[in-house]
């Protein structure tokens, strides 16, 4: 989508930490997601912040979100080889329940 | 666990043919939708309802249309198949807090 942008790609070695970025533009959007997509699969929702929120923290996952330059980032510790997938950022435009997806960038990790 | 089933994983149509596209949940939920799915185009939101009879509009109508009879189904009709409709389309269902997905319809047009 073009209200969302993230980088296509990201290399990453087993056991180092994961950080994938992204901007969005419609500052009244209440959550802010990150969904993941593993081959063949539909997309799962792993984790979503409040836009009155600065961070979140789910075990190996940390969402950050600095709204005034509207940049939303995950960061994922530890990464395993199963963490290799598609990964989403989507806003909810407008406060609707209508998503706004970026583009996804694809999570290589390599041994 | 939330249920949302897609007719089929794989399909190949000709142009020309007119497709219908399934998607079945088992969560009584009001809201649905249909995605199509590009590389590096993200997910682009085709149409969606929330509630039977009704559908909205979403980015990318133009060639579609959707029909919602009963509140479990949600159908996708391309009327007439182009090559640029060429994807794979996902269903999904929910609201603020989550949308379920569906495994997706990956629709090849010859």
């Amino acid at each position: 989508g073009e209200d969302v942008e993230q980088s296509l790609f990201l290399s990453v070695r087993e056991g180092d930490s994961s950080v994938i970025n992204c901007t969005y533009t419609d500052s009244s959007s209440t959550y802010l997601y990150w969904y993941k997509q593993e081959p063949g699969a539909g997309l799962q929702l792993l984790t979503y912040i409040f836009s009155n929120m600065d961070m979140k923290q789910d075990q190996r996952l940390t969402v950050l979100l600095n709204k005034k330059d509207k940049h939303l980032s995950l960061r994922i510790a530890d990464t395993q080889t199963g963490d290799s997938a598609i990964y989403f950022c989507a806003e909810n435009m407008r406060n609707d329940y209508k998503l706004s997806f970026g583009a996804g960038t694809t999570v290589t990790v390599r041994a | 666990d939330v249920k949302v089933t897609q007719s089929s994983r794989y399909l190949v149509k000709r142009t020309g043919e007119k497709v219908f596209l399934e998607c079945v949940q088992d969560m009584d939920h009001e809201n649905m939708f249909w995605y199509r799915q590009d590389p590096g185009l993200g997910l682009r939101l085709i149409y969606f309802s929330y509630d039977v009879k009704m559908k909205e509009k979403g980015d990318i109508p133009e060639g579609y249309s959707v029909s919602r009879e009963k509140k479990e189904r949600f159908s996708l009709i391309l009327e007439s198949a182009s090559t640029n409709q060429t994807s794979m389309y996902l269903c999904a269902l929910g609201d603020y807090n989550e949308q379920f997905f569906g495994p997706g319809t990956r629709l090849t047009v010859l």
